[in-house]
């Protein structure tokens, strides 16, 4: 069964350093997604995009964030300088709308820890 | 999105059935119900989901109520495996909108 995978699992960094974490949408999928989870807490949307483009984004989702399809199969979440409160589970989530149902399948989410 | 409310927690002995209510009161006449799961900081997994007929697929069943008001998801033989945070979510079907989740019930299946 396909299913989105995501790179790393955990990721360690120091405050202050840019980081990028993968993910590999289901691969007839249009729709992509990031959402977080502060350990404790909801799991957050953050930010979708559809041809190429940002659909929605949420307010957590400032100007320290961006999203990239930098080729046919990875899309990408940039955090250019993270902070403390950057530690979180990452998720990335895809679906098939508007071709079908827009259920939307998650990965396994990277471990974010900002040191 | 339509607000639900889900119980904080739930126990369930292993092989019995499990019974996770929802309400939804404020549900407008085009939302969706959809259940979602989560296993200790994975990835949230998607179960079932459905508009006012009752539906069934291999992990569950999902009964609506008639005024759909409320629902209920049953596992049907609830193993260790199932133990859980499940996420009651309504939302119009088709919009691609980001899933908003909240606290959820977290189910314990005791062996």
């Amino acid at each position: 069964e396909p299913e989105v995978t995501q790179t790393p699992s955990h990721q360690v960094t120091q405050m202050g350093q840019e980081v990028i974490l993968r993910c590999v949408p289901i691969s007839n999928h249009l729709y992509f997604y990031w959402y977080r989870q502060i350990l404790g807490q909801k799991v957050e949307f953050l930010v979708s995009f559809y041809n190429n483009e940002i659909s929605e984004k949420s307010e957590i989702f400032d100007d320290q964030f961006s999203v990239e399809r930098p080729d046919g199969s990875n899309f990408t979440l940039k955090i250019r300088s993270t902070k403390l409160e950057d530690s979180a589970m990452y998720f990335c989530a895809s679906t098939e709308w508007p071709q079908s149902t827009d259920t939307q399948y998650f990965g396994p989410g990277t471990r974010l820890t900002v040191l | 999105d339509a607000k639900t409310t889900q119980p904080t927690s739930m126990d369930c002995a292993e092989g019995r059935a499990a019974n996770l209510p929802c309400n939804h009161s404020t549900i407008s006449g085009n939302e969706y119900v959809y259940w979602y799961r989560q296993i200790h900081s994975q990835g949230p997994q998607y179960i079932i989901h459905g508009l006012k007929n009752n539906e069934t697929n291999e992990m569950a069943s999902l009964i609506i109520t008639e005024d759909r008001k409320s629902s209920t998801l049953i596992l049907p033989h609830a193993t260790l495996r199932d133990t859980a945070v499940y996420y009651c979510i309504v939302r119009v079907p088709g919009s691609a909108r980001q899933l908003t989740f909240g606290s959820g019930t977290q189910l314990t299946v005791l062996p």
